[in-house]
């Protein structure tokens, strides 16, 4: 069975500063690992995702994801954050078995301060 | 537009009133899955589907239902509310294999007194 823990619940940060927010997962079988974000009062949407290759993952709206399989971590950085990007963070992972089932973290409130 | 469409957006129900949230898609994905998001807890899977047909438990089945008899749709059921069910829920679908990632409903905040 796999698990995902998210460090930290609420990262407050001033805007244009750096940020990093922490994704821990444990797995026994490889893993495929996903960051999404919850803007207010809508579903989730797909930031980027690890499946195989190259630890250093680039997705959308400037983020980016490093995996580090001994540590089995898949933190999400931004070197600097705008007002836009408050809103809510999920790691999630899936099994790259075949078990259709992804697992999400509980959640990081990034609040970008002005 | 590629969308997972949810209705009702906001609904408020009495105990033990039978209801249905519904959920269509149009990006003719196989897979299809049902999560309840509160606070603190993430986003847990209530049921999934692989295709037509075919569906199984998540990790919070019990009080829910589901059927799938056509790919693009996935209703919710509540046959019996009660408010522990109160929550906000989603909707979400993609392609098959594990590595895709999901789009996503816009969210139905249900409350149940």
């Amino acid at each position: 069975a796999q698990s995902v823990t998210q460090l930290d619940s609420q990262v407050p940060v001033f805007e244009e500063a750096p940020v990093e927010l922490r994704c821990n997962y444990s797995s026994s079988v490889s893993v495929y690992l996903f960051w999404y974000v919850q803007y207010p009062n809508q579903g989730l949407q797909l930031l980027l995702k690890y499946l195989s290759g190259s630890t250093l993952v680039k997705g959308i709206n400037g983020f980016e994801a490093e995996f580090n399989k001994s540590q089995t971590s898949f933190h999400l950085r931004k070197p600097s954050v705008h007002i836009s990007d408050t809103a809510e963070y999920f790691c999630a992972v899936s099994a790259n078995t075949g078990g259709f089932k992804t697992i999400f973290g509980a959640g990081t409130r990034l609040f970008v301060k002005a | 537009e590629a969308q997972v469409t949810q209705n009702p957006r906001y609904l408020i129900t009495v105990t033990g009133k039978k209801l249905t949230v519904t959920c269509s898609q149009n990006m003719n994905h196989e897979y299809m899955s049902w999560y309840r998001q509160d606070p603190g807890l993430g986003l847990r899977q209530i049921y999934y589907s692989m295709n037509v047909e075919v569906t199984d438990k998540g990790d919070v089945p019990e009080g829910y239902k589901v059927s799938r008899k056509e790919k693009r749709n996935f209703p919710l059921i509540l046959e019996s509310p009660s408010p522990n069910q109160t929550s906000l829920y989603f909707c979400a679908s993609r392609f098959g294999g594990d590595g895709y990632g999901y789009t996503f409903g816009s969210g139905t905040r249900l409350t149940v007194v």
